[in-house]
């Protein structure tokens, strides 16, 4: 398994501005990911989060919006840009451990609020 | 992403019964399906998966039921207690992908009664 931090835990931000969120994992990973949950909503997936090269977004998110880095085997970042109250979401951040193919493990998200 | 369909939407149990949650798939690709819980203000947590070289399987009070040729496979939690009352995501992903990229369902609300 992978214990997955992610910081902040929660922010209350201005609309038109940016925030970014930190995930740490305790251990090599191969894979991370980072997904949206909507309030009382499943979780979506955002993007692949991939070390030394440019994330692959999935259908409808954009590198503009969401830039992701993962300088890396434990560590990436996802900036929320230019926020509108429509990104109101708790963003999660999960991670394959090394040496599996399925299991993923999810941090305990980042609450934000912008108003 | 191809949809995996999850019912019912919510479901009071009363403590000692059985909790069922079902999801349905699409598409044929789909070969992994695990079940997360998650609890208000935390992260889902993988409970159990199955791979479709089986029709069962069982951890504790935990049982996935998987049908092929139904594409539809469903969790059952036996002896429910209040502790797991949580909100329960059916997901799945395919083997093309070379590793999980997971489809949710839409997540049932469990909640059992004491």
């Amino acid at each position: 398994s992978a214990v997955i931090s992610q910081k902040p835990s929660r922010d209350i931000c201005q609309r038109g501005t940016s925030l970014t969120i930190q995930c740490q994992v305790d251990s090599q990973v191969t894979m991370m990911f980072w997904y949206r949950q909507q309030p009382g909503q499943s979780l979506t997936l955002i993007a692949t989060a991939n070390q030394g090269s440019e994330a692959t977004y999935e259908s409808g998110f954009v590198i503009d919006k969401f830039p992701i880095s993962r300088p890396n085997l434990t560590f990436s970042t996802l900036t929320v840009s230019n926020m509108s109250p429509e990104d109101s979401s708790i963003y999660l951040c999960s991670a394959l451990p090394a040496g599996q193919t399925y299991e993923q493990y999810f941090g305990p998200g980042t609450r934000l609020t912008v108003t | 992403q191809q949809q995996v369909k999850q019912s019912p939407q919510s479901l009071i149990v009363q403590k000692g019964g059985i909790s069922i949650i079902n999801c349905a798939y699409e598409n044929t690709a789909f070969d992994y399906f695990p079940w997360y819980q998650q609890f208000p203000g935390k992260g889902p947590a993988l409970l159990i998966a199955i791979r479709p070289d089986v029709s069962e399987k069982k951890e504790g009070r935990f049982t996935i039921s998987f049908n092929k040729s139904a594409k539809q496979f469903s969790l059952h939690i036996m002896d429910s207690q209040p502790g797991d009352s949580a909100t329960y995501f059916c997901a799945a992903s395919p083997s093309n992908s070379g590793y999980s990229t997971l489809t949710f369902g839409k997540g049932t609300m469990l909640l059992v009664s004491p």
